[in-house]
Protein backbone atom coordinates (compact mmCIF):
# COMPACT_ATOMS: atom_id res chain seq x y z
CA UNK A 1 0.00 0.00 0.00
CA UNK A 2 1.59 3.12 -1.07
CA UNK A 3 1.36 6.10 1.43
CA UNK A 4 1.77 9.58 0.61
CA UNK A 5 3.36 10.47 -2.87
CA UNK A 6 5.28 13.96 -3.70
CA UNK A 7 6.72 14.82 -7.20
CA UNK A 8 9.18 16.09 -7.31
CA UNK A 9 11.47 15.30 -5.17
CA UNK A 10 14.28 17.99 -5.63
CA UNK A 11 13.29 21.38 -7.90
CA UNK A 12 15.76 24.94 -8.29
CA UNK A 13 13.64 27.34 -9.48
CA UNK A 14 14.66 31.37 -10.10
CA UNK A 15 13.48 34.12 -8.42
CA UNK A 16 10.24 35.09 -9.75
CA UNK A 17 9.49 32.25 -11.19
CA UNK A 18 6.15 29.73 -10.86
CA UNK A 19 6.30 26.26 -9.57
CA UNK A 20 3.71 23.61 -9.16
CA UNK A 21 4.26 20.65 -6.98
CA UNK A 22 2.28 17.72 -6.53
CA UNK A 23 0.93 15.03 -4.34
CA UNK A 24 -1.09 11.85 -3.83
CA UNK A 25 -2.73 10.97 -0.83
CA UNK A 26 -2.21 7.87 0.93
CA UNK A 27 -5.36 5.32 -0.20
CA UNK A 28 -8.48 5.55 1.55
CA UNK A 29 -7.59 9.46 2.32
CA UNK A 30 -9.78 12.09 1.01
CA UNK A 31 -7.89 14.83 3.13
CA UNK A 32 -4.49 16.97 1.66
CA UNK A 33 -3.03 19.08 3.75
CA UNK A 34 0.07 21.45 2.59
CA UNK A 35 3.43 22.72 5.24
CA UNK A 36 6.16 24.79 4.31
CA UNK A 37 9.10 23.41 6.60
CA UNK A 38 12.35 26.20 6.24
CA UNK A 39 15.59 24.53 7.62
CA UNK A 40 15.91 24.27 11.57
CA UNK A 41 12.15 24.77 11.69
CA UNK A 42 9.04 23.18 12.35
CA UNK A 43 6.11 22.90 9.20
CA UNK A 44 3.61 25.59 9.33
CA UNK A 45 0.36 24.85 7.95
CA UNK A 46 -0.14 26.36 4.13
CA UNK A 47 -4.08 25.14 3.53
CA UNK A 48 -6.18 21.57 3.78
CA UNK A 49 -8.45 20.30 0.89
CA UNK A 50 -11.12 18.25 1.18
CA UNK A 51 -13.83 17.88 -1.98
CA UNK A 52 -11.60 20.02 -3.90
CA UNK A 53 -12.37 22.56 -1.90
CA UNK A 54 -9.95 25.06 0.16
CA UNK A 55 -11.21 23.98 4.04
CA UNK A 56 -8.69 26.09 5.85
CA UNK A 57 -5.93 28.23 5.11
CA UNK A 58 -2.72 29.30 7.14
CA UNK A 59 -1.20 32.45 7.12
CA UNK A 60 0.56 32.32 3.51
CA UNK A 61 -0.01 35.02 0.91
CA UNK A 62 -2.01 34.26 -1.77
CA UNK A 63 0.91 33.53 -4.31
CA UNK A 64 0.41 30.01 -2.78
CA UNK A 65 -2.71 28.39 -4.17
CA UNK A 66 -3.60 24.91 -4.11
CA UNK A 67 -6.11 22.35 -5.84
CA UNK A 68 -7.22 19.23 -5.76
CA UNK A 69 -8.68 16.94 -8.08
CA UNK A 70 -11.46 14.54 -7.84
CA UNK A 71 -8.95 11.32 -7.51
CA UNK A 72 -7.99 13.42 -3.86
CA UNK A 73 -4.66 14.05 -5.30
CA UNK A 74 -3.54 18.07 -5.14
CA UNK A 75 -1.02 20.48 -6.52
CA UNK A 76 0.15 23.62 -4.72
CA UNK A 77 1.44 26.25 -7.10
CA UNK A 78 3.62 29.13 -6.11
CA UNK A 79 3.75 32.20 -7.79
CA UNK A 80 6.68 35.12 -8.07
CA UNK A 81 9.07 33.18 -5.93
CA UNK A 82 10.97 34.46 -3.17
CA UNK A 83 14.37 33.70 -2.01
CA UNK A 84 12.51 32.99 1.39
CA UNK A 85 9.78 30.36 -0.35
CA UNK A 86 13.25 28.19 -0.32
CA UNK A 87 11.99 25.32 2.31
CA UNK A 88 10.86 21.46 2.33
CA UNK A 89 7.40 21.67 1.15
CA UNK A 90 5.29 18.61 2.88
CA UNK A 91 1.98 17.12 2.00
CA UNK A 92 0.03 15.36 4.38
CA UNK A 93 -3.34 13.11 3.96
CA UNK A 94 -5.49 11.64 6.24
CA UNK A 95 -8.97 9.83 6.18
CA UNK A 96 -11.96 12.71 7.28
CA UNK A 97 -11.04 13.60 10.59
CA UNK A 98 -7.66 11.88 12.32
CA UNK A 99 -4.36 10.25 11.58
CA UNK A 100 -2.23 12.81 8.91
CA UNK A 101 0.56 10.92 7.17
CA UNK A 102 2.92 12.79 5.66
CA UNK A 103 4.81 12.11 2.18
CA UNK A 104 8.54 12.69 2.15
CA UNK A 105 8.60 16.39 0.88
CA UNK A 106 10.17 18.21 -2.25
CA UNK A 107 12.95 20.57 -0.99
CA UNK A 108 12.47 23.80 -3.42
CA UNK A 109 15.53 26.05 -3.67
CA UNK A 110 15.20 29.12 -5.07
CA UNK A 111 18.25 31.24 -6.25
CA UNK B 1 -1.43 32.55 19.90
CA UNK B 2 -1.16 28.90 19.28
CA UNK B 3 2.24 27.88 20.34
CA UNK B 4 4.09 24.57 20.73
CA UNK B 5 7.07 24.98 22.80
CA UNK B 6 10.13 21.83 22.96
CA UNK B 7 13.00 21.22 25.10
CA UNK B 8 15.82 20.93 24.59
CA UNK B 9 16.45 22.00 21.22
CA UNK B 10 19.16 19.15 20.83
CA UNK B 11 20.36 16.26 22.60
CA UNK B 12 23.24 14.07 22.92
CA UNK B 13 23.23 10.18 24.14
CA UNK B 14 24.91 7.50 24.73
CA UNK B 15 23.62 4.64 22.54
CA UNK B 16 21.29 2.39 25.19
CA UNK B 17 20.72 4.99 27.63
CA UNK B 18 17.19 6.32 28.45
CA UNK B 19 16.13 10.04 27.27
CA UNK B 20 13.13 12.48 27.96
CA UNK B 21 11.90 14.96 25.73
CA UNK B 22 9.39 17.95 26.85
CA UNK B 23 6.50 19.70 24.81
CA UNK B 24 4.72 22.93 26.52
CA UNK B 25 1.70 23.71 24.00
CA UNK B 26 -0.68 26.90 24.47
CA UNK B 27 -3.02 25.54 21.95
CA UNK B 28 -7.29 25.88 23.22
CA UNK B 29 -9.41 24.05 22.85
CA UNK B 30 -7.30 21.17 22.67
CA UNK B 31 -7.64 18.00 20.21
CA UNK B 32 -4.74 16.04 20.16
CA UNK B 33 -1.25 15.59 20.63
CA UNK B 34 1.21 13.94 18.41
CA UNK B 35 4.82 12.67 18.10
CA UNK B 36 6.53 12.39 14.85
CA UNK B 37 9.94 11.50 14.25
CA UNK B 38 11.48 13.41 11.21
CA UNK B 39 14.58 12.23 9.94
CA UNK B 40 16.68 14.87 7.97
CA UNK B 41 15.34 16.35 5.10
CA UNK B 42 12.41 13.47 5.35
CA UNK B 43 8.55 14.04 6.11
CA UNK B 44 7.54 13.36 9.41
CA UNK B 45 7.04 9.46 10.68
CA UNK B 46 3.55 9.48 13.75
CA UNK B 47 4.94 7.51 16.57
CA UNK B 48 1.76 8.11 18.82
CA UNK B 49 -0.89 9.99 19.37
CA UNK B 50 -3.00 11.15 22.64
CA UNK B 51 -6.54 12.34 22.82
CA UNK B 52 -7.19 14.61 25.89
CA UNK B 53 -9.08 11.36 27.87
CA UNK B 54 -5.60 9.31 27.36
CA UNK B 55 -2.67 10.47 29.50
CA UNK B 56 -0.16 7.92 28.61
CA UNK B 57 0.82 5.68 25.07
CA UNK B 58 3.56 3.29 24.22
CA UNK B 59 5.13 2.65 20.67
CA UNK B 60 7.65 0.08 20.90
CA UNK B 61 10.57 1.61 23.09
CA UNK B 62 8.54 4.98 22.63
CA UNK B 63 6.22 6.12 25.73
CA UNK B 64 4.40 9.36 25.68
CA UNK B 65 2.92 10.93 28.18
CA UNK B 66 0.19 13.88 27.89
CA UNK B 67 -1.17 16.08 31.55
CA UNK B 68 -4.17 18.15 29.68
CA UNK B 69 -4.61 20.04 32.80
CA UNK B 70 -0.98 21.86 32.82
CA UNK B 71 -0.59 21.56 28.65
CA UNK B 72 2.34 19.25 28.87
CA UNK B 73 3.80 16.44 27.16
CA UNK B 74 6.80 14.25 27.30
CA UNK B 75 8.51 11.26 24.96
CA UNK B 76 10.54 8.85 26.57
CA UNK B 77 12.94 6.83 24.52
CA UNK B 78 14.23 3.77 26.37
CA UNK B 79 17.48 1.39 25.45
CA UNK B 80 18.14 4.07 22.46
CA UNK B 81 19.60 3.20 19.14
CA UNK B 82 21.90 4.83 16.78
CA UNK B 83 18.44 4.50 14.32
CA UNK B 84 16.86 6.76 16.90
CA UNK B 85 18.82 9.53 15.89
CA UNK B 86 17.06 12.28 14.16
CA UNK B 87 14.09 15.59 15.30
CA UNK B 88 11.40 14.78 17.40
CA UNK B 89 8.28 16.91 16.99
CA UNK B 90 5.56 17.80 18.87
CA UNK B 91 2.40 18.27 16.73
CA UNK B 92 -1.07 19.83 18.75
CA UNK B 93 -4.17 19.94 16.83
CA UNK B 94 -6.89 22.22 18.43
CA UNK B 95 -10.84 21.77 18.48
CA UNK B 96 -12.14 22.35 15.79
CA UNK B 97 -9.40 23.49 13.73
CA UNK B 98 -7.97 21.30 10.74
CA UNK B 99 -4.47 23.02 11.16
CA UNK B 100 -1.29 20.85 13.01
CA UNK B 101 0.50 23.22 15.25
CA UNK B 102 4.30 21.93 15.48
CA UNK B 103 6.88 22.52 18.02
CA UNK B 104 10.60 23.21 16.45
CA UNK B 105 11.63 19.83 17.14
CA UNK B 106 14.42 18.52 19.74
CA UNK B 107 16.85 16.69 17.91
CA UNK B 108 18.45 13.68 19.22
CA UNK B 109 21.55 12.72 18.31
CA UNK B 110 22.80 8.58 19.87
CA UNK B 111 26.79 8.03 19.81
CA UNK B 112 28.30 4.47 20.27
Amino acid sequence: DAGVTQSPTHLIKTRGQQVTLRCSPKSGHDTVSWYQQALGQGPQFIFQYYEEEERQRGNFPDRFSGHQFPNYSSELNVNALLLGDSALYLCASSPTGYGYTFGSGTRLTVV
Amino acid sequence: KNQVEQSPQSLIILEGKNCTLQCNYTVSPFSNLRWYKQDTGRGPVSLTIMTFSENTKSNGRYTATLDADTKQSSLHITSSQLSDSASYICVVSGAGSYQLTFGKGTKLSVIP
